[in-house]
């Protein structure tokens, strides 16, 4: 079963890049997260979907862009790459809300922005 | 604002000693409290809690709400290095199908 899956796992970018991160899941889940994780700081959601073709920002939004064109795919883009977003980024899924059930992880993309 | 607070934000047991953690949250409309438990990678579900004083239990960690002091424990008896984590806990901010995230109790068990 591959659950969540994330890519790629690692990247590095310079400051003004731009990159997408692709987060993939084949358990035919609605709602869809990305949070990011930084140290001493939890896990803070920066956008979500509640269905295909819908969107939503959460927390942290400001510098990134979200698309779900397909259910089973939620995409992360960074227009132009701050340093300020070096983070592990997490997809997570979930059949029902985070809010009344399980949210199934990714095993998370750990980006750099030099 | 919706909050959460985890404490301690970090704890180094024993094998075989037993543990508590704490979450205690202010959010409005309150509906449940999870918990997940985060190993080198992916977070994973532990439990769901929407009900005031009644244990969740699976093996050796249970957990129990208190809705009117607004606050939850996650306990870990007999703990092995296994359990060795970041145990997090979350609340659905006011009506939003999201998750607001505890920073975390990075939990050591040394054998």
């Amino acid at each position: 079963n591959a659950g969540v899956t994330q890519t790629p796992k690692f990247r590095v970018l310079k400051t003004g890049q731009s990159m997408t991160l692709l987060c993939a899941q084949d358990m035919n889940h609605e709602y869809m997260y990305w949070y990011r994780q930084d140290p001493g700081m939890g896990l803070r959601l920066i956008h979500y979907s509640v269905g295909e073709g819908t969107t939503a920002k959460g927390e942290v939004p400001d510098g990134y862009n979200v698309s779900r064109l397909k259910k089973q795919n939620f995409l992360l883009g960074l227009e132009s790459a701050a340093p300020s977003q070096t983070s592990v980024y997490f997809c997570a899924s979930g059949r029902t809300g985070g809010d009344t059930g399980e949210l199934f992880f990714g095993e998370g993309s750990r980006l750099t922005v030099l | 604002e919706d909050k959460v607070v985890q404490s301690p934000l970090s704890l180094v047991v024993h094998e075989g000693d037993t543990v508590t953690l704490n979450c205690s949250y202010e959010v409005t409309n309150f509906r449940s409290l999870l918990w997940y438990k985060q190993e080198k990678k992916a977070p994973t579900f532990l439990f769901m809690l929407t009900s005031s004083g009644i244990e969740k239990k699976s093996g050796r960690l249970s957990s129990i709400l208190d809705k009117k002091e607004l606050f939850s424990i996650l306990n870990i008896t007999a703990t092995q290095t296994g359990d060795s984590a970041v145990y997090l806990c979350a609340v659905p901010p006011g009506g939003y199908s999201t998750l607001t995230f505890g920073k975390g109790t990075m939990l050591l068990v040394s054998p």
